[in-house]
């Protein structure tokens, strides 16, 4: 049961150009919405969040737009670069849950972006 | 480097072994965090424990088990393996019990069952 999912698995931008970076979910109790990002030999690296109680958040080159009614949401990278390119994973969470779901995080298959110069 | 250390880096063994993966927290983060991630695979939650206590569980096999000691490093034991249990395993922590601000990610340790 695939509660987030990432359906594009590659993603290929000019340099200076917008990276949008999709995520959807199934579960209606997420309330919160993360992305991260990761090279190779890496672990993944936090980016950006949002709560379900917002649409839009923003941080520097990054913005995380959240449309609770289709259930979707978006990674912006404006404006892309080379240094970029890596695989972007969207995971949600469910704050409230207590029991076993509290301190899960749900990720997505990921996204490849590779953005060339 | 993010301040989560794990041992070791990779890992080949041979099918119905057991080891010991390890993973030390950043200094002051009590939640340890254990993601399994196979080939072509998103990560796949396996365990949390909280200052010592196991939290919560996810998709984890009965053939594995964790633990998180007084000094607050965990150790994830994957016994009988077998070769589908070859995949990526990351640790992560964080200061907090809830997820909604996320955590940070080790390396991980890379295992191979021959």
């Amino acid at each position: 049961d695939q509660q987030v999912k990432q359906n594009s698995p590659s993603l290929s931008v000019q340099e200076g150009r917008i990276s949008i970076l999709n995520c959807d979910y199934t579960n209606s109790m997420f309330d919160y919405f993360l992305w991260y990002k990761k090279y190779p030999a890496e672990g993944p690296t936090f980016l950006i969040s949002i709560s379900s109680i917002k649409d839009k958040n923003e941080d520097g080159r990054f913005t995380v737009f959240l449309n609770k009614s289709a259930k979707h949401l978006s990674l912006h990278i404006v404006p892309s670069q080379p240094g970029d390119s890596a695989v972007y994973f969207c995971a949600a969470s469910v704050s409230n849950a207590g029991g076993t779901s509290y301190g899960k995080l749900t990720f997505g298959q990921g996204t490849i972006l590779t953005v060339h110069p | 480097d993010s301040g989560v250390t794990q041992t070791p880096k990779h890992l080949i063994t041979a099918t119905g072994q057991r080891v010991t993966l390890r993973c030390s927290p950043r200094s002051g983060d009590l939640s340890v965090y254990w993601y399994q991630q196979s080939l072509d695979q998103g990560l796949q939650f396996l365990i949390h424990y909280y200052n010592g206590e196991e939290r919560a569980k996810g998709n984890i096999l009965e053939r594995f088990s964790a633990q998180q000691f007084p000094d607050l490093h965990s150790e994830l034991n994957l016994s009988s393996l077998e070769l589908g249990d070859s995949a990526l395993y990351f640790c992560a922590s964080s200061p907090r019990l809830a997820a909604n601000y996320g955590y940070t990610f080790g390396s991980g340790t890379r295992l191979t069952v021959v």
